[in-house]
């Protein structure tokens, strides 16, 4: 089983829909977590970090469940630029990063 | 300020040609890491460092070698390339411990035939 484990997608939705990913971690020790964004042929970069409970930054909400080991990643009010594939990462002592294969969203007209 | 560069974009090689990926940063950062991406498996950590001069691996380290003689620095080898080394590699540096978001190179596309 994969540490981090993510639907590989690709979710399709129209332009204003709201879209929620979820990401399953295996690693209990995980200490905190991330959400990156890839666009296509592109390097991951940072969207939000996951210390806590959760995080809101704009249209883009992200919760912790350690309880049931899962982090959630909702966007709201879509745009056709939030295109792309969203990277699940958690974090481990020693400053090492484990990612899950990305979900792809595809934001239609 | 550049970030993170990455040596060269784009390779070809043959099976059993040797080659060697740079990455620089101008950040100052203290670690920096190598990835591969391949599709399906996200990223996959190679080797990393944890300061000048000190090199440790990762996840996926077999057949590869790194060195890290200059703080800005991180060098990644092939010596004898297989087609199973055919991937995108990118570099990454974060500051520290204190810090964990990493920032990435623009990455190199290599094919191994």
């Amino acid at each position: 089983r994969k540490e981090v484990e993510q639907d590989p997608g690709p979710f399709n939705v129209p332009e204003g829909a709201t879209v929620a990913f979820n990401c399953t971690y295996s690693n209990s020790a995980s200490q905190s977590f991330f959400w990156y964004r890839q666009d296509c042929r592109k390097e991951p970069k940072l969207l939000m970090s996951v210390y806590s409970s959760g995080n809101e930054d704009g249209r883009f909400t992200a919760q912790l469940n350690r309880a049931s080991q899962y982090i959630s990643l909702l966007i709201r009010d879509s745009k056709l630029s939030d295109s792309a594939t969203y990277l699940c990462v958690g974090f481990h002592a020693g400053n090492m990063l484990t990612f899950g294969g990305g979900t792809r969203l595809m934001v239609k007209p | 300020n550049a970030g993170v560069t990455q040596t060269p974009k784009f390779r070809v090689l043959k099976t059993g040609q040797s080659m060697t990926l740079l990455c620089a940063q101008d950040m100052n950062h203290e670690y920096m890491y190598w990835y591969r991406q391949d599709p399906g498996m996200g990223l996959r950590l190679i080797h990393y460092s944890v300061g000048e001069g000190t090199t440790a691996k990762g996840e996926v380290p077999d057949g590869y070698n790194v060195s890290r003689l200059k703080k800005q620095n991180f060098l990644l080898g092939l010596e004898s390339a297989a087609p199973s080394q055919t991937s995108v590699y990118f570099c990454a540096s974060s500051p520290g411990t204190m810090t964990y978001e990493q920032y990435f190179g623009p990455g190199t596309r290599l094919t191994v035939t």
